[in-house]
């Protein structure tokens, strides 16, 4: 049971470059959720997916999307990279029961 | 939307001694607090959580605090050792919601 994965772990991008983030759960949970993470800001809801086939709006979804592939892959996409983008990506996921969420290692992404 | 401010940004403790963090919310629907613990290069992991109805929660070393009226919970670390030292987020959200608000993060050090 490896929990919640992301790929890959480290990814350096240009600008203008696009690139796609994985994430895979196998607890067989229903909401999994993008979040950014940049210093003295905390986790930021980027986009999160309450169930297989629904996608919503975070607090800062501008210039991402993403696909809620099936019940365990949930994917984030920076279509044109920028450099305000350089930050630490985590996915999470929820069974919908309890409000835990667990959270995958990350992604760290840097946009020259 | 929720607001989540926390307090301080870094805190230095000598092993033995407590620690506490404090956390503020501005939305009074929010009705679950979640404290997570992050380490280096890792996810952040749940370590506890309260929900309004009660005003204090205990497990071993670690106790969380909640004020509904003044809006504000905060983390107590008793005893703390060095396997304590890691960023700890405080979050807000309404049960079975989606999303949650985070602190901008403590990062505390036990010194041996």
């Amino acid at each position: 049971n490896a929990g919640v994965t992301q790929t890959p772990k480290f990814q350096v991008l240009k600008t203008g470059q696009s690139m796609t983030l994985q994430c895979a759960q196998d607890m067989n949970h229903n909401s999994m959720y993008w979040y950014r993470q940049d210093p003295g800001m905390g986790l930021r809801l980027i986009y999160y997916s309450a169930s297989e086939g629904t996608t919503d709006k975070g607090e800062v979804p501008n210039g991402y999307n993403v696909s809620r592939l099936n019940k365990r892959e949930f994917s984030l996409r920076l279509e044109s990279a920028a450099p305000s983008q350089t930050s630490v990506y985590f996915c999470a996921s929820r069974i919908g029961i309890t409000d835990t969420q667990y959270f995958g290692p990350g992604t760290r992404l840097t946009v020259l | 939307g929720e607001n989540v401010e926390q307090h301080p940004s870094t805190l230095s403790v000598q092993e033995g001694d407590s620690a506490v963090i404090k956390c503020t919310y501005s939305d009074s629907a929010s009705n679950y607090f979640p404290w997570y613990k992050q380490e280096l290069g890792k996810g952040p992991q749940l370590i506890i959580d309260i929900r309004s109805n009660v005003g204090e929660k205990k497990d071993q070393r670690i106790a969380v605090t909640l004020n509904k009226t003044a809006k504000h919970f905060s983390l107590h670390i008793t005893e703390t050792q060095p396997e304590d030292s890691a960023v700890y987020f405080c979050a807000a959200t309404i049960l079975g919601g989606n999303d949650m608000r985070f602190g901008a993060g403590t990062r505390l050090t036990v010194k041996p």
